[in-house]
């Protein structure tokens, strides 16, 4: 299975912070590699797929780059609703596998 | 609008079997993959499979082989994940997700449902 490691593990941000969030593979996975967001009761919700397409409906503070083995997610001006669990997951091959996620709080 | 509605929280002795249900609306249901996934309380995320609703196609995760099952039921646009021989270990939030293109397999996540929590317990 295809690792996926997350850095930092947590962090604390304030509002209008640049934030930036590390995702590594242990294997490469090309482009292969999608981003969401988690709300503590909620469902996680698509943010950014293929390393760097932005889904539809998702602000443009949001932004994703890398390849191969080496991802970042950042978040140009932070807002008070994007305090949340990040995670990453690749979309490469079997099992599909996501990171231990990034808690960003206050 | 796409919703992915999902059955309601379960309690099961550890052994027992659970089954949980993922009705579709707002949108053609044979034309997409719906998989599901599985969060520990707390903790992160796991895919464990799909389900192809035109076919009735699936794939598991190699864990989960021999103790899920993924249905549908065309007339309901709805699916189901069984899983069997259920451990205190398979205490989690299972929610089914459907993917993102039409006709195709990309594994990216594009709609949830609201998550179904299964807890095991003597």
């Amino acid at each position: 299975d295809i690792q996926m490691t997350q850095s930092p593990s947590s962090l604390s941000a304030s509002v209008g912070d640049r934030v930036t969030i590390t995702c590594r593979a242990s294997e490469i996975i090309r482009t292969y590699l999608n981003w969401y967001q988690q709300r503590p009761g909620k469902a996680p919700k698509l943010l950014i797929y293929e390393a760097s397409t932005l889904q539809s409906g998702v602000p443009s503070r949001f932004s994703g780059s890398g390849s191969g083995t080496d991802f970042t997610l950042t978040i140009s001006s932070l807002q008070p609703e994007d305090f949340a669990t990040y995670y990453c997951q690749q979309s490469y091959t079997n099992p599909r596998t996501f990171g231990p996620g990034t808690k960003v709080d206050i | 609008q796409v919703q992915l509605v999902q059955s309601g929280a379960e309690v099961r002795k550890p052994g027992a079997s659970v089954k949980v249900s993922c009705k579709a609306s707002g949108y053609r249901f044979t034309g997409y993959y719906i998989h599901w996934v599985r969060q520990v309380p707390g903790q992160g995320l796991e895919w464990m499979g799909w389900i192809y609703p035109n076919t009735g196609e699936t794939n598991y995760r190699q864990k989960f082989q021999g103790r899920v099952t993924m249905t549908r039921d065309l007339s309901d646009s709805t699916v189901y994940m069984e899983l069997s021989g259920l451990r205190s270990d398979d205490t989690a939030i299972f929610y089914c997700a459907r993917d993102s293109v039409q006709w195709g397999l990309m594994y990216n996540f594009e709609y949830w449902g609201q998550g179904t929590l299964v807890a095991v317990s003597s």
